[in-house]
């Protein structure tokens, strides 16, 4: 069974913080890792996706890839109020059927 | 990034109805496309996978004679919820991937109230 697992959170941090969202998968065949955000009654929409280990930077997010240790995080400099939401972690094969978490809620408080 | 459209946003019938909900990629070939469920302050469920050309396949759990999907085109696929009873209330949510491009992209979701 493909786990993806988050801490359901909440999150809270203040303004200008720096948000990390974690997230561990347990199907060692993945290849692609996403982060999505889903405001509450909206559908989740892509924030950034990652395939290799590392780095990624997309403005004010980094996506962390590390495939030994199965894990993959989000950072959120500056956050702003704006970003409270949940957001999702999901992976994927050779299939493209995502699995996904069940999501870390984050509250960024003024 | 990709668009996909979801048609009707919101939907309120009475039970024992049958509800057809439409999910359009816009701008891009969509052979795959996924539909969920998510009910309040829960985690998305996937309950099928629609390739375009050949018959979905369901989650277990999900009732596929309920829940009929078809992908027809590589720009629609459709589902829908026969004779709806108030326990399928719900937010129905698809999304889409297209050929080599494994990134999924969902619609805005639509809203069913089965009084």
């Amino acid at each position: 069974q493909k786990e993806v697992e988050q801490n359901s959170g909440p999150l809270s941090v203040p303004e200008g913080a720096i948000a990390s969202l974690n997230c561990t998968y347990s199907d060692r065949g993945s290849q692609s890792f996403f982060w999505y955000r889903q405001y509450s009654g909206k559908s989740p929409e892509l924030i950034m996706s990652i395939y290799s280990n590392g780095d990624k930077e997309d403005g004010r997010f980094t996506a962390q890839l590390n495939k030994a240790s199965q894990y993959v995080s989000l950072l959120i400099r500056d956050s702003q109020p704006s970003d409270s939401a949940t957001y999702l972690c999901a992976t994927q094969g050779g299939s493209y059927i995502p699995t996904f978490g069940r999501g870390t809620s984050l509250i960024v408080h003024p | 990034g990709a668009v996909v459209s979801q048609h009707p946003s919101r939907v309120i019938c009475k039970s024992g109805t049958s509800v057809k909900i439409e999910c359009r990629s816009l701008d891009f070939q969509a052979t795959t496309m996924f539909w969920y469920r998510q009910f309040p302050k829960q985690s998305l469920m996937l309950m099928a996978t629609s390739n375009e050309g050949s018959k979905a396949t369901y989650e277990q759990g999900v009732e596929k004679d309920k829940f009929l999907i078809n992908h027809a085109s590589l720009t629609l696929s459709t589902l829908t919820v026969t004779s709806a009873h108030p326990e399928d209330s719900s937010f129905y949510i698809c999304s889409a991937g297209g050929g080599r491009t494994d990134t999924q992209y969902f619609g805005p979701g639509t809203r069913l109230t089965v009084l």
